[in-house]
């Protein structure tokens, strides 16, 4: 599965949009790229994932670089309870371990009023 | 609703004994797992069952043991033999059909040795 590289941390003012960067430049065609998010103590919760195409969800917008060697995974109205690590996964359907995930160190954003 | 049920939130276990935790999920999904996180790190896997009577060795199965007589169910045991099991644990499922179908968490056990 392709190695990600994520900023260690962000900040962002509540209300603001929050701009997550994930890069992946040595994914390969049939890799996917997950985005979750973990809270302090609790399990990690899925956010979003994609192929090629930008996709948007009621939690998220995850936007993919044509050449599919970035991402950025946008929260449009950041709230203190967006508080978190945020994990950008890559990896290929059922491959290894069976559909596995690999969660690198991710980035902690923290929401500030 | 719909979701992934881990039990107990924590648990404390003695020199020697070994311990079970349960995880149930109602989303009728066939895939299940178990991953431990250390403080400050990532998971790591230590089982995953595709479908029922079936699982599979993950990165650190040692000193562990599960069972999936269920569908639903996915019990992972800590067995003595694991010598440095404190830790956060985490039952995951996905669903078996398109490969690239995510994996969705429970909340996670917190094991701590007495």
């Amino acid at each position: 599965d392709a190695k990600t590289t994520q900023p260690p941390s962000m900040d962002c003012a509540e209300g603001r949009a929050a701009n997550l960067p994930c890069n992946h430049s040595t994914i390969s065609g049939n890799e996917y790229v997950y985005w979750y998010r973990q809270i302090h103590s609790q399990g990690p919760q899925y956010i979003i994932h994609g192929l090629k195409n930008n996709e948007t969800n009621e939690m998220a917008s995850l936007i993919i670089t044509e050449d599919r060697k970035s991402s950025t995974l946008i929260l449009p109205h950041a709230t203190l309870r967006d508080t978190a690590v945020y994990y950008c996964i890559v990896r290929v359907p059922l491959s290894g371990s069976q559909g596995n995930l690999i969660f690198g160190k991710g980035t902690k954003l923290s929401v500030k009023p | 609703d719909g979701g992934i049920t881990q039990s107990p939130k924590y648990l404390f276990r003695k020199e020697g004994q070994n311990v079970t935790l349960s995880c149930e999920q109602n989303l009728n999904h066939d895939a299940m797992y178990w991953y431990r996180q250390d403080p400050g790190q990532g998971l790591r896997l230590i089982y995953y069952s595709q479908i029922v009577n079936d699982f599979q060795k993950g990165d650190i199965a040692e000193g562990y043991s599960v069972s999936r007589e269920k569908k639903e169910s996915f019990p992972l045991t800590v067995t003595s033999a694991q010598k440095n099991p404190t830790a956060f644990y985490l039952c995951a499922s996905r669903s078996g059909g398109a490969g690239n179908q995510p994996q969705h968490f429970g909340d996670g056990t917190r094991l701590s040795i007495l």
